[in-house]
């Protein structure tokens, strides 16, 4: 089975600022897809990027972009000029591929960092 | 993007009683939905993958029979928690895969905004 682990449990930077999220994971399957979703308040989950396994390029959107890693299975979010509207809890999820014969197709999410915008 | 939403948004029921909560994706048809439960300040856990037409598949550790799942249509699964007890007071999130969705085939799961059960 594969799970995610994210270390900070709570992170605070400064408006403007940047700020990275880490996220490492475990699995024996080669394909697969890796996602950050953001849940503020609201707890509407919300789709912040997605990055494919097979793709060496690190996925990008906007002022979010992540640093994969395969070979050390680490999946690290970096949110560039920090906005008010970023505080959230942040989640970092696998799903298996539907080539991996993993069969799973639900994600497996990290417990979670709950992210701070400091005015 | 798609949209998925979910009734209620939030109820109250008595120790004993059941409670079902729907799933609906609005503009797009959903092959397969999946239930998640959270609990405060913690992660999403998958409860069920739920395939219209044919049975759900529950993870391990989830009763099949307190958490009675249907999808009868491409655009609607739902969530029935039988004979509710305190314990199972909890958020419950569905999702929805849009085939259709992103590059190459790959697909995208869309949320609902979750449903907030208490029981008494």
């Amino acid at each position: 089975a594969q799970t995610v682990t994210q270390s900070q449990p709570e992170m605070s930077v400064q408006e403007a600022e940047t700020v990275t999220l880490s996220c490492t994971y475990d699995t024996s399957e080669s394909d697969y897809y890796l996602f950050w979703y953001k849940q503020p308040p609201s707890r509407q989950m919300i789709l912040v990027i997605r990055q494919e396994a097979y793709k060496q390029q690190n996925a990008t959107e906007n002022r979010f972009s992540v640093n994969f890693q395969k070979a050390a299975k680490s999946f690290s979010l970096k949110i560039s000029d920090s906005q008010l509207g970023d505080a959230a809890m942040y989640f970092c999820a696998y799903r298996s591929s539907m080539y991996s014969g993993g069969g799973a197709d639900g994600l497996t999410f990290g417990k979670g960092t709950h992210l701070i915008i400091q005015p | 993007g798609a949209v998925v939403s979910q009734h209620p948004s939030r109820v109250i029921c008595k120790s004993g009683t059941s409670v079902k909560i729907e799933c609906r994706s609005l503009d797009f048809q959903a092959t397969t939905m999946f239930w998640y439960r959270q609990f405060p300040k913690q992660s999403l856990m998958l409860m069920a993958t739920s395939n219209e037409g044919s049975k759900a598949t529950y993870e391990q550790g989830v009763e099949k029979d307190k958490f009675l799942i249907n999808h009868a249509s491409l655009t609607l699964s739902t969530l029935t928690v039988t004979s509710a007890h305190p314990e199972d007071s909890s958020f419950y999130i569905c999702s929805a895969r849009d085939w259709a969705s992103g590059e190459g085939g790959q697909e995208t799961q869309y949320f609902g905004p979750g449903t907030r059960l208490l029981v008494l």
